[in-house]
């Protein structure tokens, strides 16, 4: 079964600096991975999602993401952080038909 | 569009109780599907549906019961109410193709006591 391990519970960042969130996949074929983001009291929203098309993939809000074969890494990031990216972060793989869903980080902005 | 409606938005329950929280889509998504989260362990998948008449067991599926005879409406019964089940449920929904996003509800916090 595919899945995905992200690396660290929680990151706080400075504005303005780079936020890097940590993903790890492992899969037995080509994957589909995604990363979602959870605002408070708020369910989940696609940020991005990588098909095979490209390696470097952009989403909403400036964040991209990296797929990585050789590393089995889909690591985001956005080289300056906002205040309103606040939130938590989770990356997904595809498992047969179904979104199996990483532990989540927590980001936290400091002014 | 409203998109996926979840209700309730909170829920407490003694247990033993049942109760039934409600999804229901606007988008004609064929697969719908119920996550559980709870701290630390990201979302887990109770049950899932790809279509009206169909459903299966997702990982966590104990104590958990679901029907889908609409393609709108999916919702998920707690039969007999466990601590163990206090949680924030989301309903999720996609398109026909497996690699499209997936629509979430704003979710229903339970808590059993």
């Amino acid at each position: 079964a595919q899945s995905v391990t992200q690396l660290g519970s929680h990151v706080s960042v400075s504005e303005g600096a780079l936020v890097l969130l940590r993903c790890n996949y492992s899969s037995s074929v080509p994957p589909y991975l995604f990363w979602y983001v959870q605002y408070p009291n708020q369910g989940l929203q696609l940020l991005l999602k990588y098909t095979s098309a490209a390696t470097l993939v952009k989403g909403i809000n400036g964040f991209e993401a990296e797929f990585k074969k050789s590393e089995t890494s889909f690591h985001l990031t956005k080289p300056s952080a906002h205040m309103s990216d606040a939130a938590e972060y989770f990356c997904a793989i595809l498992n047969d038909y179904k979104l199996s869903f990483g532990a989540g980080t927590t980001v936290t902005v400091r002014a | 569009n409203a998109g996926v409606t979840q209700t309730p938005k909170f829920q407490v329950l003694k247990t033993g109780q049942s109760m039934t929280l409600q999804c229901a889509q606007d988008m004609n998504h064929e697969y719908m599907s119920w996550y559980r989260q709870d701290p630390g362990m990201g979302l887990r998948l109770i049950h899932y549906s790809v279509g009206a008449g169909i459903t299966d067991q997702g990982e966590v599926p104990n104590g958990y019961n679901v029907s889908r005879s609409t393609t709108e409406d999916f919702p998920l019964r707690l039969l007999s109410a466990a601590p163990s089940q206090t949680s924030v449920y989301f309903c999720a929904s996609r398109g026909q193709a497996n690699n499209s996003p997936l629509h979430f509800g704003n979710g229903t916090r339970l808590t059993v006591t």
